[in-house]
């Protein structure tokens, strides 16, 4: 159980177009999706907390205008770059909380994106 | 806000010695402290969590201790294998409120050595 799973796992696009990426949970509802962002050989950095039916919260620093997330169920948060540039090239990992367990995080398999 | 310290960066241990990796907070109210195994090119896997009222808790060659008081908590591999190579992130929680946002090491480097 607790299976997340993202889509798609690798993306090349080229610079001003917009890469959509899915979190799916498999297999429970999640009331909260946390999108993170990790560059090589670095932890993992919160972007954004998404709540299913209202609208994100964004860490500072983040652009909620670049980084639009849609969290329309209690099972899908999407998260699309907007505009894409090289410098947003990156590994995006999303992450969902069990409603049944407030406590525990399950991550997806993250989604490496390359901006030409 | 809360600040996680995560040491050591890497370590190398022999196949069947023991990796002990430990972390540090800052927040007192944090009650939640999980451990996630990465391997390379993939998400995060939780491998074991610990609440604040719980002082340690083991799961077959893992356990997690608890110090509250000093506000430490460390990650302990038994018997390592070459699969147990991968990094390792701790995290604290400060739940309530709705707030559930964890916040992570900086990650630790675990190779075993055959």
């Amino acid at each position: 159980g607790a299976v997340v799973s993202q889509h798609p796992s690798r993306v090349i696009c080229k610079s001003g177009t917009s890469v959509k990426i899915e979190c799916r949970s498999l297999d429970f509802q999640a009331t909260t999706m946390f999108w993170y962002r990790q560059f090589p050989k670095k932890s993992l950095m919160l972007m954004a907390t998404s709540n299913e039916g209202s609208k994100a919260t964004y860490e500072q620093g983040v652009e909620k205008d670049k980084f639009l997330i849609n969290h329309a169920s209690l099972t899908l948060s999407t998260l699309t770059v907007t505009s894409a540039h090289p410098e947003d090239s990156s590994f995006y990992i999303c992450s969902a909380r069990d409603f049944r367990n407030t406590d525990t995080q399950y991550f997806g398999p993250g989604t490496r994106l390359t901006v030409l | 806000g809360e600040n996680v310290e995560q040491h050591p960066s890497t370590l190398s241990v022999q196949e069947g010695d023991s990796a002990v990796i430990k972390c540090t907070y800052s927040d007192s109210a944090s009650n939640y402290f999980p451990w996630y195994k990465q391997e390379l090119g993939k998400g995060p896997q939780l491998i074991i969590d610990i609440r604040s009222n719980v002082g340690e808790k083991k799961d077959q060659r893992i356990a997690v201790t608890l110090n509250k008081t000093a506000k430490h908590f460390s990650l302990h591999i038994t018997e390592t294998q070459p699969e147990d190579s991968a990094v390792y992130f701790c995290a604290a929680q400060t739940g309530g409120a709705g707030s559930y946002q964890l916040t992570f090491g900086k990650g630790t480097k675990l190779s075993v050595i055959p």
